[in-house]
Order: C-alpha cells, then structure tokens, then sequence
C-alpha cells in the first residue's frame, strides 16, 4: 500500500493568517493526490482532487499543488471556519490510502 | 444534489457480521459516471477505505479486508449495502458511505454512523 505521511499533525494559526499542509507519497503518485476538511462529528468533505483543481462551491483561499510524491495545501487568509482536520488522500492505486491528518487549531 | 444516509446497527457482538446500508437521494445509484464506496473511520485515526461497487455490481475491496467484506447494491431501491464479518474490537469505527468518483476521489459523503462491537 502506498504510504501517505502529512506534516505537521496539528498546526496553530490566527485568523488571517497564510497556511500550508504537507502531505508526502511513499511513492510517485502523479497528480492523483485529493484533499479533505472535516469538522468535529462530521463527515470529511472534498476540497480539492487531482491535486489542484477546486471542488464547485470551495472558497478560491483553498489552493493545492505538487505532483510525484510531494504535496501541499495551502489556506490564504484562514478564516474562522477552516479550523478543523485536513486529510489528503491518494488515488494513484487500490487501495486508496488516507493521510493521518492535520489538525488546524485557533492559536 | 445528491445525498446518502448510513443506516443499521450501531452495536454489534465480537464474531458476528456488522450490516449497514447506504441509502441515496437526489441521484440515481445506476448513474453510470461514479462508483459507491465504503470508508471507516475508528476514533482518533485515520480513514480507511472498505471497498466499492459499480451499478453492474462489480465490486473492489481493500485486500486487507477482502476475505471479511463484501458489498452490494441494490438498484430498485438505491441503495448499497456492506457486510463485514467476524468482527473484533477493531472493527469499531464510524462508517461512511460516499460517492466516488472513477478516478477515486470521494464527494459527497453520508453523516457516518458509530458501529461499536462489543465482547
């Protein structure tokens, strides 16, 4: 199974403030990288596929880039609402595996 | 817009087999364009992909979990559903059922459901 490891596992930041997520493939996976929010007691929600195209309805502060085995997220001017756990998730190859989370905090 | 519901039990004896089903609305099950998946997510870790099924009923399973599951579908009443046999401890998770694309990403997903098994 493909390995998928995020940096840091819990990140601090103030609103308005710029944030970026790591997320590393134990292997090359091309493009095939996908991002996910999730809040307290809900389910994940899909914020970015293929590592840079923006789910309809996702605000343009969520940007994603990266290929091969590389992979970042990034929040411009975090607002209120994005404090949550961010997943990335890769669909290079079954099965499809998770990161273990970001955990974005209200510093 | 499409949604899907979890239903079932939500507690189930070590060795016996956990049963959900995934109910879908504002969308048809049979759409050729996506798949239908599994997903679990025990308490504080990671999520974990069970498995999936097309609307022909053929089905792709986690290997680490293929000789336990098993998913089907049922167009009349768009539904799918998931069998998870001989469960321990470690089965106890929440479950999601989602959408997935073909090239296996996953939107929209269900609210989840708690499944706990118990000795």
């Amino acid at each position: 199974d493909i390995q998928m490891t995020q940096s840091p596992s819990s990140l601090s930041a103030s609103v308005g403030d710029r944030v970026t997520i790591t997320c590393r493939a134990s292997q090359s996976i091309s493009n095939y990288l996908n991002w996910y929010q999730q809040k307290p007691g809900k389910a994940p929600k899909l914020l970015i596929y293929a590592a840079s195209s923006l789910q309809s309805g996702v605000p343009s502060r969520f940007s994603g880039s990266g290929s091969g085995t590389d992979f970042t997220l990034t929040i411009n001017t975090v607002q209120p609402e994005d404090f949550a756990t961010y997943y990335c998730q890769q669909s290079d190859s079954t099965p499809q595996t998770f990161g273990q989370g970001t955990n974005l905090e209200i510093k | 817009q499409v949604q899907l519901q979890e239903s079932g039990p939500g507690l189930v004896k070590a060795s016996q087999t956990l049963s959900l089903t995934c109910t879908v609305s504002g969308g048809s099950i049979s759409d050729s364009s996506y798949y239908w998946s599994w997903i679990r997510q025990p308490a504080g870790k990671a999520l974990e992909w069970i498995g999936r099924i097309y609307t022909s009923g053929s089905t792709y399973y986690n290997p680490s979990l293929e000789s336990r599951v098993a998913i089907s579908i049922d167009t009349s009443k768009n539904q799918f559903s998931l069998r998870l046999s001989s469960v321990t401890a470690a089965d106890t998770a929440v479950y999601y059922c989602a959408r997935t694309r073909p090239q296996n990403w996953f939107d929209p997903w269900g609210q989840g459901t708690l499944v706990t098994v118990s000795s």
